[in-house]
């Protein structure tokens, strides 16, 4: 059985990094495309990027282009998320989800809460 | 970007009841949407694919409709664990991947 392990939730100032991971167990990251989904506090699902099993390639949102980065671990089947001068504004619940192909989404971590406070 | 409306916002219904939630695509996704469930503190669910297709070990009272831009997740009879938010997605057109801002199912 495949199961996503997110990494415990941090607290961090503003302006600093957060690396938040993934680590998928029961299989191989390199099987799936990965995906990091960011849920702020009451709000909906924002789909930040992923990283591709085809080339090792990472995808982003133009929104979050040239901030974060998605990358993997390949001896631990671990995939990073890394989010660079953070702001109040990324104080949210990041998930990462497992996609079928490059279509839905079939399996979700249970999320790490990143909370950036000064 | 292709944008996703989901309506109503909030949907109340009584237990045993049928809910008919609502999502539009702002140009054609074809078949390309799929429909999650989220309780609060918990990930979000999968419950449809491919529009109409339920994933595994969903149950049959949930079910979904529709192609292009308008789309229906229907949810009969309904049970005390259902009520809870549901979010609409497209995977047609990405990136970005995008999902409706989400209806809230609460108990009448």
């Amino acid at each position: 059985e495949v199961q996503l392990v997110q990494s415990g939730a941090e607290v961090k100032k503003p302006g600093t990094t957060v690396k938040v991971s993934c680590k998928v167990s029961g299989s191989s990251f390199t099987d799936y495309y990965i995906h990091w989904v960011k849920q702020a506090p009451g709000k909906g699902l924002e789909w930040m990027g992923l990283l591709s099993p085809l080339d090792g390639e990472a995808i982003y949102a133009e929104k979050f282009q040239g901030r974060v980065t998605i990358a993997a671990d390949t001896p631990t089947d671990t995939v990073y998320m890394e989010l660079r001068s953070l702001r109040s504004e990324d104080t949210a619940v990041y998930f990462c989800a497992k996609g079928v192909i490059d279509w839905y989404f079939d399996l979700w971590g249970r999320g790490t809460v990143v909370t950036v406070s000064s | 970007e292709i944008v996703m409306t989901q309506s109503p916002a909030t949907l109340s219904v009584s237990p045993g009841e049928r809910a008919t939630l609502s999502c539009r695509a702002s140009q054609s996704v074809s078949s390309n949407l799929a429909w999650y469930q989220q309780k609060p503190g918990q990930a979000p669910r999968l419950l449809i694919f491919g529009a109409s297709t339920r994933a595994t070990g969903i149950a049959a009272r949930f079910s979904g409709s529709g192609s292009g831009t308008e789309f229906t997740l229907t949810i009969t009879s309904l049970q005390s664990e259902d009520f809870a938010v549901y979010y609409c997605q497209q995977y047609n057109n990405w990136p970005p991947y995008t999902f409706g801002q989400g209806t809230k199912l609460e108990i009448k």
